[in-house]
């Protein structure tokens, strides 16, 4: 199985910040990397598919980046909604696997 | 708009079973592949299966065995058929259409919550 490993566990960011996450794979995964936020109590929602590409909807303050076995989510200019859980998942091989999730909090 | 239901949780006993279901609307449900994936409380996410719309399916070693994943295009549903539940099943299952290109899941239901205890 692959395995997906987010840094940080939990950053600590204010309004207007940007935060990076990053998100390794255990072995190479090409580009198939989605990115999902989810807020207490909701479903997860979808950020970013295929690495970089952002998903129709979605603020383009939300960017995506890499291939292989290193990606990062950057949240440029935090906003007081995007405080939440973010999670990466590789789309390469079964079983699908998630990262462990990021914590963006105040 | 797309839009996904889930229902049939709800509290069994280990060794139990249950089928969830996933009344699908708003897109051409026969053509996409769609998938469960579950959070257990206070926990991350989980995938436990996929099926594609040509029928194969894909499950987590966690529930290969146990766990059987469905489609039924007449009626636009997706199930999932759970037995030889364990405590460690609980959790919110969310169905969710999944993308043919990034394989990413979007959009996801508001999930049913299973509850395995005696």
């Amino acid at each position: 199985d692959i395995q997906m490993t987010q840094s940080p566990s939990s950053v600590s960011a204010s309004v207007g910040d940007s935060v990076t996450i990053t998100c390794r794979a255990s072995r190479g995964i090409s580009g198939w990397l989605a990115w999902y936020q989810q807020k207490p109590g909701t479903a997860p929602k979808l950020l970013i598919y295929a690495a970089s590409s952002l998903q129709s909807g979605v603020p383009s303050r939300f960017s995506g980046s890499g291939s292989g076995t290193d990606f990062t989510l950057t949240i440029s200019s935090l906003q007081p909604e995007d405080f939440a859980t973010y999670y990466c998942q590789q789309a390469s091989s079964f079983p699908r696997t998630f990262g462990q999730g990021t914590r963006v909090e105040l | 708009e797309v839009q996904l239901l889930e229902s049939g949780g709800g509290l069994e006993q280990p060794g139990g079973s249950l089928r969830l279901s996933c009344a699908a609307s708003g897109f051409t449900f026969s053509s996409d592949a769609m998938s469960w994936v579950r959070q257990a409380p206070g926990k991350g996410l989980e995938w436990v299966s996929l099926i594609f719309a040509g029928g194969s399916t894909y499950y987590a070693d966690s529930v290969k065995g146990r766990f059987t994943v469905s489609r039924d295009n007449s009626k636009n549903t997706l199930y999932l058929e759970m037995s030889s539940l364990r405590v460690e099943d609980t959790a919110i299952y969310y169905c969710a259409k999944t993308m043919d290109y990034g394989g990413g899941f979007d959009p996801w239901g508001q999930g049913t919550l299973v509850t395995v205890s005696s």
